[in-house]
């Protein structure tokens, strides 16, 4: 079975400041790994993935996740906020079976940027 | 870039009523997905579906619920009897040979009153 635990459900941080969100993950085979957003009233938006190769990922909007299998983590990070980030952020596993390769989803974090 | 188209955007429905969400995959995807998301809360999955049958499915996932590709391009979800606790923003998602390439589309609001 898999699941995705995302810490902290709201985030708040200024403007220009780093953004860490934080994500683990439990599966008993290697995972592929997502981060998508969800603005408001919007669908999911890839922001990144990992699959293989390379633990450190580089997405969409300046933001990258590192795969850090020893400590089952995939946290997503941003140098530098801006205020068009303020949205909802999933992550989300995946795992290479017989039954489809479903998404499962964590509860999401709500990050918020502020002058 | 391909899309997954789904219609409507938005619906409104009595309870009791039946309901079909329509989506369209992109077309050279071999895999489908519903998932939903509760306002508020994350996003669920609900079922896939390839070769023409279900692959898996959720305890979400009961007999009030179907999916269908009628005509090889759509993929529905059909709700037959809506609950209130029906309303919910509905995704469809498609993937092709490769075990990460998910598209979602922009989901479809359901509403029961």
């Amino acid at each position: 079975a898999q699941s995705v635990t995302q810490l902290g459900s709201h985030v708040s941080v200024s403007e220009g400041a780093l953004v860490l969100l934080r994500c683990n993950y439990s599966s008993s085979v290697p995972p592929y790994l997502f981060w998508y957003v969800q603005y408001p009233n919007q669908g999911l938006q890839l922001l990144l993935k990992y699959t293989t190769g390379a633990t450190l990922v580089k997405g969409i909007n300046g933001f990258e996740a590192e795969f850090k299998k020893s400590e089952t983590s995939f946290h997503l990070t941003k140098p530098s906020a801006h205020m068009s980030d303020a949205a909802e952020y999933f992550c989300a596993v995946s795992l290479l079976t017989g039954g489809g390769n479903k998404l499962t989803f964590g509860t999401g974090t709500q990050l918020k940027v502020e002058l | 870039e391909p899309e997954v188209t789904q219609t409507p955007s938005h619906q409104v429905t009595q309870m009791g009523q039946e309901v079909i969400l329509r989506c369209v995959p992109i077309s050279n995807h071999l895999y489908f997905y519903w998932y939903r998301q509760i306002l508020g809360q994350k996003v669920e999955f609900l079922v896939s579906f390839y070769n023409n049958e279900i692959s898996e499915k959720s305890e979400i996932f009961d007999d009030q619920f179907s999916v269908e590709r009628p005509d090889g391009s759509n993929f529905t979800l059909k709700i037959r009897s809506t609950k209130l606790e029906d309303s919910a923003m509905y995704f469809c998602a498609s993937r092709g040979q490769d075990h990460y390439g998910y598209t979602f589309g922009s989901g479809t609001r359901l509403t029961v009153v």
